[in-house]
């Protein structure tokens, strides 16, 4: 069974940075283009960040380039997405999900929650 | 990229069929036959229903159906069930990455 599982959500004040981690498993890992969509709270869905299989290219939500950066170690079956200069607005619990086909969220993790709060 | 629209709520009794609408434009919903919807009950992760506008995952439900037309994507729930109470959200390709839509309150009445 394909699963995902996100880990890293904390308390973090403003302007802090904060790195979350997803494990996958149950499928090959490499042959997937993998994405980030936060939730925040009360809101709807919003795509994050998405990252290609070989990791060559990479696409970000306006609002969070040159802040968030996404990674992956496929030899680990790990997606990462590091984010700095945190702001309130990025409260939010955040997915990791399987891309299949592509822009197509086949499999999401339970999700981890960040929250930025003085 | 704007949000693609979805009403805030919609509502129908059990055995009813209920379709919930997505309108985009022609830069996203128009432009490509990628459009999915998810079903997500409160506290849990998105599950998908739909994808590439009206297919199925495998070992996805049949009272689930998917449409286009021009920049307005469907999605139609059939014999609805208490269970199928949830928040529907829609999302499309958009060439790089995918836009949601605000998502749409399903109540079984």
């Amino acid at each position: 069974e394909d699963q995902l599982m996100e880990s890293g959500g904390d308390l973090v004040q403003p302007g802090g940075s904060l790195t979350l981690s997803c494990s996958g498993s149950g499928f090959t890992f490499s042959y997937y283009w993998m994405s980030w969509v936060r939730q925040a709270p009360g809101k709807g869905l919003e795509w994050v960040a998405n990252i290609r299989q070989d990791g060559s290219e990479k696409y970000y939500l306006d609002s969070v380039k040159a802040r968030f950066t996404i990674s992956r170690d496929n030899a680990k079956r790990s997606l990462n997405l590091e984010m700095n200069n945190l702001r309130a607005a990025d409260t939010a619990v955040y997915y990791c999900a399987k891309e299949n086909p592509r822009a197509t969220f086949e499999i999401w993790g339970r999700g981890t929650v960040v929250t930025v709060s003085p | 990229q704007s949000a693609l629209t979805q009403p805030r709520s919609v509502a129908g009794s059990p055995g009813q069929s209920v379709t919930i609408s997505c309108t985009g434009t022609y830069s996203d919903i128009g432009a490509y036959n990628y459009v999915s919807w998810y079903q997500q009950h409160p506290g849990r992760a998105p599950k998908l229903l739909i994808y590439d506008v009206k297919k199925r995952p495998s070992g996805g439900s049949t009272r689930f159906s998917g449409s286009k037309s021009g920049n307005t994507a469907s999605l139609t729930i059939s014999g609805l069930q208490t269970g199928d109470e949830a928040d529907y959200y829609c999302g499309s390709f958009v060439g790089t990455n995918t836009v949601f839509g605000g998502g749409t309150t399903l109540t079984v009445l």
